[in-house]
């Protein structure tokens, strides 16, 4: 249980081109769910926190006008890269909390952005 | 905010030897403290986590220990295999805001050497 699936799983796109990315809870509810970046050989770094229904919580220096946050439902989030540039290239990962189960966080596989 | 700091950033260890990741946290709040590994190219896996009610936690091969007064944690893995080889990543939750996020330490990458 508590599967986490993400699409695509890479993509490559232009500079200047948008790119959305969905995370689904595939049997599970998830009220929350995060988005991370994760750059080569570094650490997760936490971008937003997204919640059902409401607007989503940005971390500092994150900007949301770039980085558009949509939890449209329970088991879906998407996160949309705007106006994507090459410094935006990185490992993208979400991850989501069972509404209700405690503290566990179940990862997606990740999406890999390149950006030309 | 919560700040998580880990060490060593790499360690090597011969099959069959002990590794031990050492994590401090800085927010007194946080009560859960996760382990994850990572593969490369792979998504995070929850290997064992801690909340501040306990002082240690065993699970077969790996344990984590917690001392809130010094605010650090560390986890152990004995008896070291080849599939042990990855990153390991320490994290603490930030209680401070209403949705617990958790926040990472900046990693171990940890080889065991056949």
């Amino acid at each position: 249980g508590a599967v986490v699936s993400q699409h695509p799983s890479r993509v490559i796109c232009k500079s200047g081109t948008s790119v959305k990315i969905e995370c689904r809870s595939l049997d599970f509810q998830a009220t929350t769910m995060f988005w991370y970046r994760q750059f080569p050989k570094q650490s997760l770094m936490l971008m937003a926190t997204s919640n059902e229904g409401s607007k989503a919580t940005y971390e500092q220096g994150v900007e949301k006008d770039k980085f558009l946050i949509n939890h449209a439902s329970l088991t879906l989030s998407t996160l949309t890269v705007t106006s994507a540039h090459p410094e935006d290239s990185s490992f993208y990962i979400c991850s989501a909390r069972v509404a209700g189960g405690g503290e566990t966080q179940y990862f997606g596989p990740g999406t890999r952005l390149l950006v030309l | 905010g919560e700040n998580v700091e880990q060490h060593p950033s790499t360690l090597s260890v011969q099959e069959g030897d002990s590794a031990v990741i050492k994590c401090t946290y800085s927010d007194s709040a946080s009560n859960y403290f996760p382990w994850y590994k990572q593969e490369l190219g792979k998504r995070p896996q929850l290997i064992i986590d801690i909340r501040s009610n306990v002082g240690e936690k065993k699970d077969q091969r790996i344990a984590v220990t917690l001392n809130k007064t010094a605010k650090h944690f560390s986890l152990h893995i004995t008896e070291t295999q080849p599939e042990d080889s990855a990153v390991y990543f320490c994290a603490a939750m930030d209680e401070k805001t209403s949705y617990d996020k958790v926040i990472f330490g900046p990693g171990t990458s940890l080889s065991v050497i056949p």
